[in-house]
C-alpha cells in the first residue's frame, strides 16, 4: 500500500520561511506533488517533482530525494493569504495519486 | 475558459436513496478522478478513469459507481450501500502523459453531500 507522513499543523509569522516535510512509502513511484487548499475550497496545484533536486516557482520551492523517500515544500516571504492546508501527493502506477492528510499552515502577523 | 464544473454545489440524500454527482471538463484531459474528503482529512481516491469507457476502482470504491461514456463527463453515483456518505466530493482531471512528466491535477469546486 501507500503511506505518506506530513506534520498536521505548522505556525509561522508573516515574512518568515517555513518548510513542510513529507515522507512516503510507495511502490511504482513516479513523482511527488504539492497542493494548496483554502478552507472550503478546491485544491490547487503548486509543484511536481519527478527527479531529485529543487524546483523553484516564485516564493514556493519543492525538493525531492527519491533515495530517502522524502520531499519538502518551502514557502518564503510568508503572507497572510498563505494560511491554508498543504497536501503532498505521490503519483504511482503511471497515473494514480495518493494524498497525505495535509498540513495546516497558520500565518500570524 | 477551460475548467472542471461540478454540480450541484450542495446535495442532500435521504436514507436508501441513490444520488448522482456531475463532473464535466472542457480541458480535453484523458484522465479523470473522484476523491472524497472528510473534515480535516486528506483526499481519498474513489474511482479513476484513464480513457473513455474504462475506469478503475480506487481505495474506497465500495458504495460508489461511475461511468465514462464521454471524454468530458465522469459522473459519480453514491448508492444506498454507502452507509456514511456525508463528505466533500472532488472531481479532478489530468493529461495522460507518460510517467515522469508534470501532470498537475485540475480540480472542480466540489460537491458537499449530506444525509437528511
Amino acid at each position: 500500500g501507500q503511506s505518506l507522513e506530513q506534520p498536521s499543523e505548522v505556525t509561522a509569522v508573516e515574512g518568515a520561511i517555513v518548510q513542510i516535510n513529507c515522507t512516503y512509502q510507495t511502490s511504482g513511484f513516479y513523482g511527488l506533488s504539492w497542493y494548496q487548499q483554502h478552507d472550503g475550497g478546491a485544491p490547487t496545484f503548486l509543484s511536481y517533482n519527478a527527479l531529485d533536486g529543487l524546483e523553484e516557482t516564485g516564493r514556493f520551492s519543492s525538493f525531492l530525494s527519491r533515495s530517502d523517500s522524502y520531499g519538502y515544500l518551502l514557502l518564503q516571504e510568508l503572507q497572510m493569504k498563505d494560511s491554508a492546508s498543504y497536501f503532498c501527493a505521490v503519483k504511482y502506477n503511471f497515473n494514480k495519486f495518493y494524498f497525505g492528510s495535509g498540513t495546516k499552515l497558520n500565518v500570524k502577523p | 475558459d477551460g475548467g472542471i464544473t461540478q454540480s450541484p454545489k450542495y446535495l442532500f440524500r435521504k436514507e436508501g436513496q441513490n444520488v448522482t454527482l456531475s463532473c464535466e471538463q472542457n480541458l480535453n484531459h484523458d484522465a479523470m478522478y473522484w476523491y472524497r474528503q472528510d473534515p480535516g482529512q486528506g483526499l481519498r481516491l474513489i474511482y479513476y478513469s484513464q480513457i473513455v469507457n474504462d475506469f478503475q476502482k480506487g481505495d474506497i470504491a465500495e458504495g460508489y459507481s461511475v461511468s465514462r461514456e464521454k471524454k468530458e463527463s465522469f459522473p459519480l453515483t453514491v448508492t444506498s450501500a454507502q452507509k456514511n456518505p456525508t463528505a466533500f466530493y472532488l472531481c479532478a482531471s489530468s493529461t495522460q502523459r507518460s510517467g515522469t512528466g508534470d501532470q498537475p491535477q485540475h480540480f472542480g469546486d466540489g460537491t458537499r453531500l449530506s444525509i437528511l
